[in-house]
């Protein structure tokens, strides 16, 4: 069965320092990887998403990230944190281009930029 | 530009009541509708999935409709419990280049026992 990971659970991070944050999905091949993040009082954001190796879309102009290294790892990055950038940061994932694309859900990285 | 409104914002009922949450979108070009369940500090459940060619999903005491023509799906919860209580999100799918989620704002419920 498929199981997505994301570490760290939580992480307090001063105003200007690094951030990478690691989300990895287990038994599945060339799955579709997603960022969202949810900040408080307002929705889950798509932030962004890869359809292959190396291959990133960003959705909304920001002081973050992503990269994809290998088949299944996404990584989102800051080189200097802001306090706009706290929040819950969720990965997801999906398979293929056909229906009924669905899509799953790690369970989050708790942020708070201070 | 899609857009999901969840309404109510927060709900608090009595243990045993039968209840609606509604979720409205503006554009009918879906791909799906999924409900998701977040409990405090978690991440999200997958509860239902509406393909866009169907009209309800049923799952144990859940039942999600969609009524794509007019933008609105309702989940209802039968005989609830207090382990209901939970953010209950809807998500529509929609494809721009990828499959993206569109989330409305959820709704916070609250069972009594």
């Amino acid at each position: 069965s498929q199981t997505i990971h994301q570490w760290p659970a939580t992480l307090v991070q001063p105003v200007g320092s690094p951030l990478s944050l690691e989300c990895t999905v287990e038994g599945t091949s060339n799955p579709n990887l997603y960022w969202y993040r949810q900040a408080a009082g307002r929705g889950l954001q798509l932030l962004f998403y890869s359809v292959g190796i190396g291959q990133i879309s960003s959705e909304v102009p920001q002081n973050l990230s992503a990269s994809r290294p290998q088949d299944r790892q996404f990584i989102l990055s800051s080189k200097k944190l802001l306090l706009s950038d706290s929040g819950f940061y969720l990965c997801a994932w999906s398979v293929g281009q056909s229906r009924p694309y669905e899509q799953y859900f790690g369970p989050g990285t708790r942020l708070t930029v201070t | 530009k899609q857009e999901v409104t969840q309404i109510p914002a927060a709900l608090s009922v009595p243990e045993g009541e039968n209840l609606v949450l509604n979720c409205s979108f503006t554009d009918s070009a879906i791909y799906n509708l999924q409900w998701f369940r977040q409990d405090p500090g978690k991440g999200l459940t997958s509860l239902l999935l509406i393909q866009s060619s169907q009209r309800e999903q049923t799952s144990g005491r859940l039942n999600a409709s969609l009524d794509k023509s007019s933008g609105r799906s309702t989940l209802y919860i039968a005989a609830s419990q207090p382990g209901d209580s939970a953010t209950y999100l809807c998500a529509v799918l929609i494809i721009q280049g990828a499959q993206k989620l569109v989330f409305g704002q959820g709704t916070r419920l609250t069972i009594n026992p």
